[in-house]
């Protein structure tokens, strides 16, 4: 089965910065890759995701990069703001194959 | 309009007492999900439904058993609580599974067993 690990899972840094969060996937045959974020006690909600087809996928200050070779991506936030801090969790997924694998998750503090 | 919506939100039992966990979609998806959140913030597939199938059963213990009886609905029933049981429980759900759609997530259900 697919196995998502995710890095780091804890991440503080100075409001304005920049935060790069990493997952890799073992199933070359994964080819939708979400990304979630999670408030202090809410849902997890798709903040941005990206097809295997595509390299890279930009939305505002967060932008997704796929690596199909070396089976990454990662998460980029820029100019980071305090209402950025959350846990993060990338996933996998396959046409038809009915789960999301989630990695561990990120905890994100963004530190005004 | 709440997309994804399961009760109670908060359920605190004695061990081995047996409850229920319900959980509604209107977005008109084929696919629900129950996910099971530990203390560490992991997010672990436990069953997987299409169409009111059961598609997906993640070596979960047979004290849970999920029922659906529409598409719209995908219920979660525990028997004989455990202490390990305590956690967060989301239900979700996709439009076609898996095939680069959104998983909705409800707002959570968390169980705590004393």
């Amino acid at each position: 089965g697919e196995n998502v690990e995710q890095h780091p899972s804890t991440l503080s840094v100075q409001e304005g910065d920049s935060a790069v969060i990493k997952c890799t996937y073992s199933d070359s045959a994964s080819n939708y890759f979400p990304w979630y974020k999670q408030e202090l006690g809410k849902r997890p909600q798709l903040i941005i995701d990206i097809r295997s087809n595509v390299g890279e996928k930009k939305d505002q200050r967060i932008a997704v990069t796929l690596n199909k070779t070396a089976k990454h991506f990662s998460l980029h936030i820029t100019e980071t703001q305090p209402e950025d801090s959350a846990v993060y969790f990338c996933a996998a997924s396959k046409d038809n194959f009915n789960k999301f694998y989630f990695g561990s998750g990120t905890k994100l503090n963004v530190k005004p | 309009d709440t997309a994804v919506s399961q009760t109670p939100k908060y359920l605190v039992t004695q061990m081995g007492n047996d409850k229920s966990i319900k959980c509604e979609q209107n977005l008109g998806h084929d696919t629900m999900y129950w996910y099971k959140q530990d203390s560490k913030k992991f997010l672990k597939i436990m069953f997987s439904y299409n169409n009111k199938e059961l598609i997906i059963n993640e070596t979960v213990p047979n004290r849970f058993s999920p029922k659906s009886p529409d598409k719209a609905h995908l219920n979660l029933h525990i028997n004989s609580l455990e202490l390990g049981d305590s956690a967060v429980y989301f239900c979700a759900s996709s439009q076609v599974p898996g095939a680069y759609t959104e998983a909705f997530f409800g707002q959570g259900t968390r169980l705590t067993v004393v």
